[in-house]
């Protein structure tokens, strides 16, 4: 199978402080991964494109000041929230690319579990 | 950008019978129309997925029609059971792999 995961599953911050939440392809590489939203009883939204070695591509509204994103490997991407603030609390989702067939399918996309995350 | 809607919010079922959630889209361009399954504090998990080169999808009890022309695809569940009550997501995929999704349908089955 294709495992992705997330890493705190959950974590609770004092408003002010950073913090990073770690998205990991356990056995495929990602050249690619998606990092979204989710407000409680609302939809998933896409926040961002994280590219293997290249800068982030975010959506729009989305600040990239402060939602920091590294790709520093295949298998890892860190979403961090700098100075969180008590409207950032929210459920934060990881996907990951995972090409696969012949010829190779782009589509298919694998999520972590996600972390909770809540700002005091 | 791409637009997608998902109607029903809310559908709820007895046991045994058929639900069906629909979604549009807005870009032609979209290829990819997968369904999720979301249950509380969970990740999503796909239940089915179609190709835009594909008109319909079976797979057990689930299936997934999409009408291309008219930008719309359909999740059909039949035989519904209590295990069923979730939220499903429809999402759509087209440049860049990146997934635009519905705002989702509380499905709750009744014994």
């Amino acid at each position: 199978g294709a495992v992705v995961s997330q890493h705190p599953s959950r974590v609770i911050c004092k408003s002010g402080t950073s913090v990073k939440i770690e998205c990991r392809s356990l056995d495929f590489q990602a050249t690619t991964m998606f990092w979204y939203r989710q407000f409680p009883k609302q939809s998933l939204m896409l926040m961002a494109t994280s590219n293997e070695g290249s800068k982030a591509t975010y959506e729009q509204g989305v600040e990239k000041d402060k939602f920091l994103i590294n790709h520093a490997s295949l298998t890892l991407s860190t979403l961090t929230v700098t100075s969180a603030h008590p409207e950032d609390s929210s459920f934060y989702i990881c996907s990951a690319i995972r090409t696969s067939g012949n010829p190779p399918i782009y589509n298919e996309q694998f999520f972590g579990p996600g972390t909770r995350l809540t700002v005091l | 950008g791409e637009n997608v809607e998902q109607h029903p919010s809310t559908l709820s079922v007895q046991e045994g019978d058929s639900a069906v959630i629909k979604c549009t889209y807005s870009d032609s361009a979209s290829n990819y129309f997968p369904w999720y399954k979301q249950e509380l504090g969970k990740r999503p998990q796909l239940i089915i997925d179609i190709r835009s080169n594909v008109g319909e999808k079976k797979d057990q009890r689930i299936a997934v029609t999409l009408n291309k022309t008219a930008k719309h695809f359909s999740l059909h569940i039949t035989e519904t059971q209590p295990e069923d009550s979730a939220v499903y997501f429809c999402a759509a995929s087209g440049g860049y792999n990146k997934l635009i999704f519905g705002a989702g349908t509380r499905l709750a089955v009744h014994p």
